[in-house]
């Protein structure tokens, strides 16, 4: 049973491009979440999905960033018009449906570090 | 909103020693409380959880305290060893229907000296 799947693992862009991040959650996992971790930092929720469906994105910045969750396929993480402060590690996490009886606790992926220059 | 306080955020000791890492939470509706564990160039991975119908829990060397009342929880490592070296981070959230996100602590990063 694979993990969650982040890729790439290593995103380099130039200023004013645009940063795709994707996400698989694990199998079952209903729920994807990404967080933003600068350097030497702790983790900063964005955005909490479910299928075709934004839950809560209360972490996103207003402006060039977006997230989506379709039917078929991964969680992407889009930024637009990248700037140098866009500049971290993104880690998504899965948890299964969060009614009675389950697991809690996420399961983070390895994350994509992207790099403005 | 969830607001995670979490204390020390450096912590050195000797191996074989005990260490204990704090953290305090704002919102008395959150009542699940995870710790994670990230080693360098890792996502963090889930190291043990508690929930706020239970007062302390065990596994191995690794234990956490929960106290609602004062809004605190607390990780025991006992015995660290230098695998133990990583950054740790505690969290707080909801689990249930209306369940949302794990709000973080900092992170504490632990070395443990062989």
């Amino acid at each position: 049973n694979a993990g969650v799947m982040q890729n790439p693992r290593h995103l380099v862009r130039r200023r004013g491009q645009e940063a795709r991040l994707r996400c698989s959650p694990m199998k079952g996992h209903s729920h994807v979440y990404w967080y933003r971790q600068l350097p030497e930092e702790g983790l900063k929720f964005m955005v909490y999905l479910q299928k075709e469906n934004i839950i809560d994105e209360s972490g996103m910045p207003k402006e060039r960033f977006s997230a989506e969750f379709p039917k078929e396929g991964p969680s992407i993480l889009r930024i637009q018009q990248v700037v140098r402060g866009d500049s971290a590690a993104y880690f998504c996490a899965s948890s299964p449906p969060r009614g009675g009886g389950s697991n809690y606790g996420y399961t983070f992926g390895s994350g994509t570090r992207l790099t403005v220059v | 909103g969830e607001n995670v306080e979490q204390h020390p955020s450096t912590l050195s000791v000797q191996e074989g020693d005990s260490a204990v890492i704090k953290c305090t939470y704002s919102d008395s509706a959150s009542n699940y409380f995870p710790w994670y564990k990230q080693e360098l160039g890792k996502g963090p991975q889930l190291i043990i959880d508690i929930r706020s119908n239970v007062g302390e829990k065990k596994d191995q060397r690794i234990a956490v305290t929960l106290n609602k009342t004062a809004k605190h929880f607390s990780l025991h490592i006992t015995e660290t060893q230098p695998e133990d070296s990583a950054v740790y981070f505690c969290a707080a959230s909801r689990y249930g229907a209306n369940a949302g996100k794990s709000t973080f602590g900092d992170g504490t990063t632990l070395t443990v000296k062989p």
